[in-house]
């Protein structure tokens, strides 16, 4: 499997549940993304990991969000007493690393199919 | 501010016609800019992807260019079949960041070609 893998594909929920998102990156990207897009609009960057280190939390997500990448490799996104405006598609993308200083390392960034929350 | 704006919001055109759509931008320092195609209810495809030495590249029937001094892009689609009917959405990129606020993405345009 050469692309982004994101699951489950849908999930309905209803309201205070917690409910928990996978990702599985392209193997040889060490850098992970989780965004998160509503209708008509474009996607808003929620966390990035590189490897497993977690670099970026952008203040969408509050504290009832968490996410994982434990081995550097697949990650989780658990969102906790969910409420109805957190309904959204939930993407994942990864990237290759790029070195600036070399120009080496790829531009591509590979979203997954995104999950998307319904939360009723 | 968004520093991605596109035009137009929503465009409905006859399989077959040609289409062009628009994308400005104010992000600096500029790395690149991408072309994605999202299907409703899919996560976004890459189509093309220009660094600022490139005005123009084509992917089949899409055909991207840039002017990084007026800071614009232009996707057009040419022949559109029925299956063009998606989001098409500008991102463009921070120079010389990994950094997960790099991307920065426009509202998209939504396209939808009628039989």
């Amino acid at each position: 499997d050469t692309g982004v893998s994101q699951n489950p594909r849908h999930k309905i929920t209803k309201r205070g549940q917690n409910v928990t998102f996978r990702c599985d990156p392209i193997s040889e990207h060490n850098r992970l993304y989780w965004y998160r897009q509503t209708l008509g609009q474009g996607p808003e960057f929620l966390t990035y990991f590189q490897n497993e280190a977690q670099l970026e939390k952008s203040r969408l997500l509050s504290d009832r969000f968490s996410a994982e990448r434990p081995k550097g490799s697949f990650s989780t996104l658990e969102i906790q007493r969910t409420e109805q405006g957190d309904s959204a598609m939930y993407l994942c993308a990864s990237s290759p690393r790029r070195n600036y200083r070399t120009g080496t390392g790829g531009y591509g960034y590979t979203f997954g199919s995104g999950t998307r929350l319904t939360v009723v | 501010k968004n520093q991605v704006e596109q035009s137009p919001q929503s465009l409905i055109i006859l399989e077959g016609k040609n289409c062009t759509l628009q994308c400005n931008y104010t992000v600096s320092p500029f790395s690149n800019l991408r072309w994605y195609k999202q299907d409703t209810g899919r996560g976004p495809v890459s189509l093309t992807i220009m660094t600022f030495s490139e005005n123009t590249k084509s992917n089949g029937r899409y055909t991207a260019t840039l002017d990084a001094d007026t800071k614009q892009s232009s996707l057009h689609i040419t022949a559109s079949q029925l299956s063009d009917s998606a989001s098409y959405i500008c991102v463009v990129s921070l120079r010389g960041s990994n950094s997960g606020y790099a991307l920065n993405f426009g509202k998209g345009t939504s396209l939808l070609v009628t039989p």
